[in-house]
């Protein structure tokens, strides 16, 4: 069975860091391509970055409201997928989720951004 | 990035009835759409991908179709589990785009 389970969502004070993590199991991680996807309290699905696999190059790619803010990273012996954020915004708070490249979701964290 | 509109926003219904969700793209993406089931407090859940590919599992009831900018999602004779949000969601180009959503109650 496909698991994936998020953690390290927090209040965070705005300007504030924090480091996502997804812990994969049951799939190819290794070549995955893995996404995080974010829903703000109401709101509809944003895509907020994407991995690629080592093998394909382990590039980045961000959407324009994170981009320069957010980094994806990966841990392919820890089946391990991360998304530290920074200088974060009250615009920033959401559930985040891990997704891979077949659409097996994560249950998501909720990251708050208040004061 | 591609926009896609979709709608209805909200879709009243009623047990057995059949219902569409229309979602337009901005720009061609051939037949690059996905659609996601999402219940209230949990995660979404993947339908129908490359337009019209049900994922395995998914009841036959559900049905996608379309190509090119128009994309519709069919649910025939709509069950109670069936009441729900549902997405659009291209992946034509690395910047995944969603629809904003249309929500099927009773």
């Amino acid at each position: 069975e496909v698991q994936l389970v998020e953690s390290g969502g927090d209040l965070v004070k705005p300007g504030g860091s924090l480091r996502l993590s997804c812990v994969v199991s049951g799939y190819a991680f290794k070549t995955a391509w893995m996404s995080w996807v974010r829903q703000a309290p109401g709101k509809g699905l944003e895509w907020v970055g994407r991995i690629k696999s080592e093998i394909n190059g382990g590039t980045t790619d961000y959407a324009a409201p994170v981009k320069g803010r957010f980094n994806i990273s990966r841990d392919d012996a820890e089946n391990t997928l991360y998304l530290q954020m920074n200088s974060l915004k009250t615009e920033d708070t959401a559930v985040y989720y891990c997704c891979t490249d077949s659409y097996f979701w994560g249950r998501g964290t909720l990251v708050t951004v208040s004061s | 990035d591609i926009q896609m509109t979709q709608s209805p926003s909200t879709l009243s219904a009623s047990v057995g009835d059949s219902v569409t969700i229309t979602c337009r793209a901005s720009q061609g993406i051939s037949t690059w759409v996905a659609w996601h089931q999402q219940k209230s407090g949990k995660a979404p859940k993947l339908l129908i991908y490359k337009a019209s590919t049900l994922e395995s599992g998914v009841p036959s009831r559900f049905s996608g179709s379309g190509s090119g900018t128009e994309f519709t999602l069919t649910i025939s004779s709509l069950q109670p589990d069936d009441f729900a949000t549902y997405y659009c969601q291209q992946y034509n180009t690395y910047h995944w785009t969603f629809g904003q959503g249309t929500k099927v109650e009773i």
